[in-house]
């Protein structure tokens, strides 16, 4: 079955800093890829996605890398500020909806200020 | 509303009881889907509805589990005689259409913290 990971559970990085999340997954046949991010007491929030035939989207301060040969994604947050603080998870969708989605475990990522 | 509203915020229970979970959905969004989020863990697909029928349920742990969705916007999740493992974050989400990543986009309400003792 479909597996997500991620590298490491805790990120702390100094305001400003640049701020790499890692995930790896298993199913290669996911045709969609999603960031999360979730403060305490929310529900997750959509930042960025990638679909399989890309290998790098950039939005707002985010990049989003997608290694397909390794089964690797990565989300890049530039100048990280205290606001980004929160637990960021990956997800994978395909199938009969785009709704349907596999999480990861989640890293938690704290900003100093 | 403006966003997903799930009700209630907290629920505590005691093993064995039965409980209802409500979600209205952003108006107009035709799917609507409901996960479970453990502590420490991501949220976990339960089933999902396009309009009034349950497309996928396949993420339902056991017969305990029910969601209904009659009109094609609020939904119900059901949980018979409830056990201490069902304690959770229920969420619930909604997305324009089911079909593409731009109107398949997912928003999230704040979910339901079910506490079973």
């Amino acid at each position: 079955g479909e597996s997500v990971g991620l590298h490491l559970p805790t990120l702390s990085v100094q305001e400003g800093d640049n701020s790499i999340i890692n995930c790896a997954y298993s199913n290669s046949a996911s045709d969609y890829f999603i960031w999360y991010k979730q403060e305490s007491g929310k529900g997750p929030q959509f930042i960025i996605d990638i679909r399989s035939n890309m290998d790098k989207r950039q939005g707002q301060r985010v990049t989003v890398l997608l290694n397909k040969t390794v089964k690797h994604l990565s989300l890049q947050i530039a100048a990280t500020q205290p606001g980004d603080s929160a637990v960021y998870f990956c997800a994978l969708a395909g199938g009969t909806s785009y709704g349907k989605l596999t999480f990861g475990q989640g890293t938690i990522l704290t900003v100093h200020p | 509303g403006a966003g997903v509203s799930q009700t209630p915020s907290n629920k505590v229970t005691e093993k064995g009881k039965y409980v209802e979970l409500r979600c209205d959905p952003i108006s107009g969004h035709t799917a609507l889907y409901w996960y479970r989020q453990s502590l420490g863990q991501g949220p976990e697909f339960l089933i999902y509805f396009q309009g009034t029928g349950a497309a996928d349920d396949s993420g339902l742990p056991n017969d305990r589990f029910f969601a209904v969705r009659p009109e094609g916007s609020v939904s119900t999740l059901k949980i018979q005689r409830t056990e201490r493992g069902d304690s959770a974050v229920y969420l619930c989400a909604s997305s324009l259409t089911l079909d593409t990543p731009n109107t398949g986009e997912l928003f999230f309400g704040e979910g339901s913290r079910l506490t079973v003792l």
